[in-house]
């Protein structure tokens, strides 16, 4: 079956940086994409990566490994409005986009 | 605001009622989705349409009824739903069905289901 794996929620300090990791399975692969969704409001695109390496935006840099089956978002001098949950999705073979549960990140003071 | 409107915002209805949600894009799009998105749990696309034609149906029960009128417009019809079917419904739309087309969400229909 098709897997998608990323921790359910995460905890971090307001300045500080945090990695979400998300790890998947799925039959074959054409890309990957990371969401961001704040409660209550639509998930809004972040980043999309189809060859490994780290692609920078920002404050936030998404880093893929297709041998590992493997990404991550880095966020850095997280501010409060990062709070949000955060959706690893990944492209299969057929094209559909398979998602993850998402990861719940809160920001503390 | 992402280009994509879903009205309405919050919808409660009992099992025998009929309802719709709808959809409404304004960014020139061809492809329209609908998600069901469930605390927890992943996204659950339901439909897919291109070009007004449907092309995804994954296996939802006949109980909802999707109608995509033109490329800017989907409905999702609901008739005597369940309570499992309480949920965030999220309507998206890219401009094709392309690995590198980007969907951009509404802000979703939450609906209870009694």
């Amino acid at each position: 079956g098709q897997n998608i794996d990323q921790p359910t929620e995460m905890t971090a300090t307001e300045g500080a940086i945090v990695q979400i990791n998300c790890t998947y399975q799925t039959s074959g692969f054409n890309g990957l994409f990371w969401y961001q969704q704040h409660a209550g409001e639509a998930p809004t695109f972040l980043s999309y990566n189809v060859l490994d390496g780290l692609e920078e935006k920002g404050r936030f840099s998404s880093f893929l490994s297709r041998s590992k089956g493997y990404s991550y978002l880095l966020l850095k001098e997280l501010q409060m409005k990062d709070s949000a949950s955060y959706l690893c999705a990944v492209l299969d073979s057929n094209y559909q986009l398979i998602w993850g549960a998402g990861t719940k990140l809160i920001i503390k003071p | 605001e992402t280009g994509v409107t879903q009205t309405p915002r919050h919808l409660v209805m009992g099992m025998t009622n009929k309802k719709s949600l709808k959809c409404e894009q304004h960014l020139g799009h061809n492809a329209m989705y609908w998600y069901k998105q469930s605390a927890k749990k992943p996204l659950e696309l339901m439909f897919v349409y291109n070009f007004k034609e449907q092309t995804e149906n994954n296996s939802v029960p006949s109980r909802f009824s999707p109608e995509c009128p033109n490329s800017s417009h989907l409905f999702l019809h609901l008739h005597t739903l369940q309570p499992e079917d309480s949920a965030l419904y999220l309507c998206a739309s890219s401009q094709g069905l392309a690995d590198t087309d980007t969907q951009y969400f509404g802000p979703g229909t939450r609906l209870t289901v009694l």
